[in-house]
């Protein structure tokens, strides 16, 4: 299973936009990127994922490099609610159904 | 109301009990999941159950056991708790069709004396 490596923390301004990294450089072609966050102690919450391409939905935007190396998980307006741990997990193929959460990036997003 | 709801949502007992965490969902996903996170890290799988016939273990299963009683419910039971198995247990459901959308629960913060 791909693994995943990502920065402890970042900080980031309210209305702007927080960029998280993510490299993944063992990826394998069949597995995806996932993306959840975890406010405080709550369970966490799915953000987006993506395959190959770039993907967009409410919450964020997910930018996977050509070589599926790294992705970047954009909030596009960061706002208080936005601080949390960020979790990039890669899964599929062997690890089907089954997600691994490392330690993620705390983001803190200051007034 | 939570589609994915959990109890108790937080427990004392001592070294040596049996207890048991319910986990209860009403979105119809086939799949259920027990997961345990310990302070500063991230979480990690207990078991899973991809049906209600099927059970299987995850990355950290020992000292646990579960009970798909139902497509709905999915039990954690610790058959004799001891102090290092206090963390946040969280349960989490997910369908198929969504890939690896997994949907948590607020979590069952347990404490053991």
């Amino acid at each position: 299973d791909a693994k995943t490596t990502q920065p402890t923390s970042m900080d980031c301004a309210e209305g702007r936009a927080a960029n998280l990294p993510c490299n993944h450089s063992t990826i394998s072609g069949n597995e995806y990127v996932y993306w959840y966050r975890q406010i405080h102690s709550q369970g966490p919450q799915y953000i987006i994922h993506g395959l190959k391409n770039n993907e967009t939905n409410e919450m964020a935007s997910l930018i996977i490099t050509e070589d599926r190396k790294s992705s970047t998980l954009i909030l596009p307006h960061a706002t208080l609610r936005d601080t949390a741990v960020y979790y990039c997990i890669v899964v599929g193929g062997t690890s089907y159904g089954k997600l691994t959460f490392g330690q993620g990036t705390i983001l803190t997003v200051h007034p | 109301d939570a589609d994915v709801t959990q109890t108790p949502r937080n427990r004392i007992t001592k070294t040596g009990k049996r207890i048991m965490l319910e986990c209860s969902q009403t979105k119809g996903h086939d799949r259920m999941y027990w997961y345990r996170q310990d302070p500063g890290l991230g979480l990690r799988l207990i078991y899973y159950s991809f049906d209600v016939k099927d059970i299987n273990k995850g990355e950290i299963s020992d000292g646990y056991s579960v009970s798909r009683q139902a497509q709905a419910k999915f039990s954690l039971s610790l058959e004799s708790a001891i102090p290092n198995q206090t963390a946040l247990y969280f349960c989490a459901t997910s369908d198929p069709p969504e890939g690896e959308t997994q949907y948590f629960g607020p979590g069952t913060r347990l404490l053991v004396l």
